[in-house]
């Protein structure tokens, strides 16, 4: 069964910072990772889609990648802003991550 | 606007009675999840529908019953079986259907609190 990892559950960064979340799974048998950003109370907004056959994707300030002999996904976020602050899921087919809440200080 | 659509956006039951929570979509999509979320657990996956009149078990069915009459629309009722309903429930859809599995679309989610 497919488990999907997001470490760590909180990561606190000054703005202007770049930087990497990562989401590592087991099953490298994927159809596509995709990535999305929640803020409270409301649901998910799609982020990013990486198709299995692709490497990267990127929309604006933010790339991701994927690397399946590893079984991990990198979604970077460039020149962070204090708006950027939510939380950040990645999901392989049915399976979650638990996410990653961002806060982006002034 | 094409998009999904949940309501209501907050919902109160009583111990002991069914709930029904709506979800429409216009994006002429063939695939519809049910998703619960609980602080700290991320998203669990209750029951999918990959094509209208047909539906598969997630995760934590027990206590939950779905049906898919339309395209459009996935229906989630949460019945007196379920012992902690309290949560969030999300809606979501792909293209998918037998083309395998694609970008899902959420809705704006219910929060359904037991009194």
């Amino acid at each position: 069964k497919q488990e999907v990892t997001q470490i760590p559950a909180a990561l606190s960064v000054p703005e202007g910072e770049n930087l990497v979340l990562n989401c590592s799974f087991t099953d490298s048998a994927i159809y596509n990772l995709q990535w999305f950003r929640q803020d409270p109370g409301k649901g998910l907004t799609s982020l990013l889609l990486i198709q299995s056959s692709q490497r990267e994707q990127t929309s604006g300030r933010l790339n991701a990648s994927l690397d399946k002999s590893s079984g991990r996904s990198t979604l970077y976020i460039a020149a962070s802003q204090p708006g950027d602050s939510a939380t950040y899921l990645c999901a392989l087919k049915l399976t979650f991550g638990k996410g990653i809440t961002l806060s982006v200080r002034p | 606007d094409g998009g999904i659509t949940q309501s209501p956006k907050y919902l109160f039951r009583k111990e002991g009675q069914n709930v029904t929570l709506s979800c429409e979509q216009n994006l002429n999509h063939d695939a519809m999840y049910w998703y619960r979320q609980d602080p700290g657990q991320g998203l669990r996956l209750i029951y999918y529908s990959q094509i209208v009149n047909d539906f598969q078990k997630g995760d934590i069915a027990e206590g939950y019953s779905v049906s898919r009459e339309k395209k459009e629309s996935f229906p989630l009722t949460v019945t007196s079986a379920q012992k902690n309903p309290t949560a969030f429930y999300l809606c979501a859809s792909s293209i998918g259907g037998h083309r395998g599995w694609n970008e899902q679309f959420f809705g704006p989610g219910t929060r359904l609190t037991v009194l």
